[in-house]
């Protein structure tokens, strides 16, 4: 069964810290992996990856892939307090037909 | 440009029923997909449409059905309506497909 999971599930940090969430999967025929960013109802495109070592960068954002060891991270630098909400994962698999797997998701809260 | 904009925002149906759904893309955004939110089971793919045409599936049963119209507009259709079907259904646009999604503000929909 394709699954992605993501860790930590919660994180509280202090503006200005620098942070990473992590996100594993294992899925048939991966194609694409995706980070979105969720703060009241609609998530946000952040970053579509889908080739390893390669870095996608913007502004103090930043995510890489490793398809040898089936992770991603993401990265977020001289954190503020509108980057807390939740980072979401998803990778794009095909199975017959491409669909998106989502991990649970991880909850940024950022102090100031 | 205008967001994509669903209808109606809020829903309460009982069991048995059943509810449609609608989602107006991005203007020129060909690529309608649709999800399902609810804090258990995270957010799960449901499909996706492109110029007409169911091009992706996620793992729902055949009660879970959508269409898409000749102007891109994309209607999703529960028929008998389960108490587990309440949750937050959400749709995204792209020109292409999964990459650079926008989301909408979703549909909440309540199954008494």
């Amino acid at each position: 069964e394709d699954k992605v999971v993501q860790s930590p599930l919660s994180l509280v940090v202090h503006e200005g810290d620098t942070v990473t969430l992590n996100c594993s999967y294992e899925v048939t025929n991966f194609r694409s992996l995706l980070w979105y960013k969720q703060e009241k109802k609609a998530p946000t495109f952040l970053f579509m990856l889908t080739s390893s070592g390669i870095e996608k960068k913007s502004g103090r954002l930043s995510s890489i892939l490793d398809k040898k060891e089936l992770f991603s991270i993401l990265n977020i630098t001289a954190t503020q307090t509108g980057d807390s909400a939740i980072y979401l994962c998803a990778v794009e698999a095909f199975q017959g037909a491409q669909k998106l797997v989502f991990g649970q998701g991880t909850r940024l809260t950022i102090n100031p | 440009k205008a967001g994509v904009t669903q209808t109606p925002r809020y829903l309460i149906k009982t069991r048995g029923q059943q509810v449609t759904l609608s989602c107006s893309p991005i203007s020129g955004h060909r690529s309608v997909s649709w999800y399902q939110q609810t804090p258990g089971q995270g957010l799960q793919f449901l499909f996706e449409y492109f110029s007409e045409t169911q091009r992706n599936k996620g793992n729902f049963p055949g009660r879970f059905s959508g269409r898409q119209f000749s102007n891109s507009r994309s209607e999703m259709n529960v028929s008998t309506l389960e108490l587990g079907d309440s949750a937050l259904y959400l749709c995204a646009s792209s020109p292409t497909g999964f990459e650079t999604q926008y989301f909408g503000p979703g549909t909440r929909l309540l199954v008494l």
